[in-house]
């Protein structure tokens, strides 16, 4: 059983169609963050949040950390060809140790 | 100017063989780490320095040794490689709460 749970695990859209991606535990985090990998590449990060309820906005993407601080979602609007990628979740307990979930991989179709 | 620079980009291997990744940060960051991505895209913690010390150590076979000659480095060695040892091997630095990732290292074991 992994710490953070994904789903789905994948995920494939048409150009223009909206979608969410949550990130699941049990744990209660003190940061939790999303990361977007692409192939060939190491993960880059795109939000951390770190308060419960916290919602973050980056142009099309609305992070959103739950109330408990145990899960959180990722919502896309609009999605586009260059959203394509595989997006991590990943929770901190103490700021230097980070737990990563199960991971989704998303396609999106011109 | 590249980051977190890891070489090689591709090791192949057979098994037994003793191996080792290297691992440089541009960045003056004081933490480092190696983590192992499996081929269901698991990222998993496997190592943690702190200005050359030793901070987190995770459930890895002793086959694995991390060193630090200085804080910009952090190497891995590999000793009797095994099949299962085949992933992606990706080195980090912290700032903050973001990791920084480099590139990764494809090992295979055959």
């Amino acid at each position: 059983t992994q710490l953070l749970e994904q789903s789905p695990q994948f995920l494939s859209i048409q150009e223009g169609e909206n979608l969410t991606v949550y990130c699941n535990s049990s744990s209660v985090f003190s940061s939790l963050q999303w990361y977007r990998q692409e192939p060939g590449e190491g993960p880059v990060l795109l939000v951390t949040v770190v308060t419960g309820g916290e919602v973050k906005k980056l142009k099309r993407l609305t992070f959103q950390f739950g109330d408990a601080r145990k899960d959180s979602s990722l919502h896309i609007t609009a999605a586009q060809p260059g959203d394509t990628g595989l997006y991590l979740c990943a929770g901190s307990y103490t700021g230097n140790q980070f737990y990563f979930g199960t991971g989704t991989s998303l396609t999106v179709i011109p | 100017d590249t980051a977190v620079s890891q070489t090689p980009k591709y090791l192949v291997t057979q098994m037994g063989n003793d191996k080792s990744i290297k691992c440089e940060q541009n960045l003056g960051h004081d933490t480092m780490y190696w983590y192992k991505q499996d081929s269901k895209k698991f990222l998993k913690i496997m190592f943690s320095y702190n200005n050359k010390e030793l901070i987190i150590n995770e459930t890895v076979p002793n086959r694995f040794s991390p060193k630090s000659p200085d804080k910009a480095h952090l190497n891995l060695h590999i000793n009797s490689l095994e099949l299962g040892d085949s992933a992606v091997y990706f080195c980090a630095s912290l700032s903050g709460l973001e990791l920084f990732f480099g590139p990764g290292t494809r090992l295979t074991v055959l």
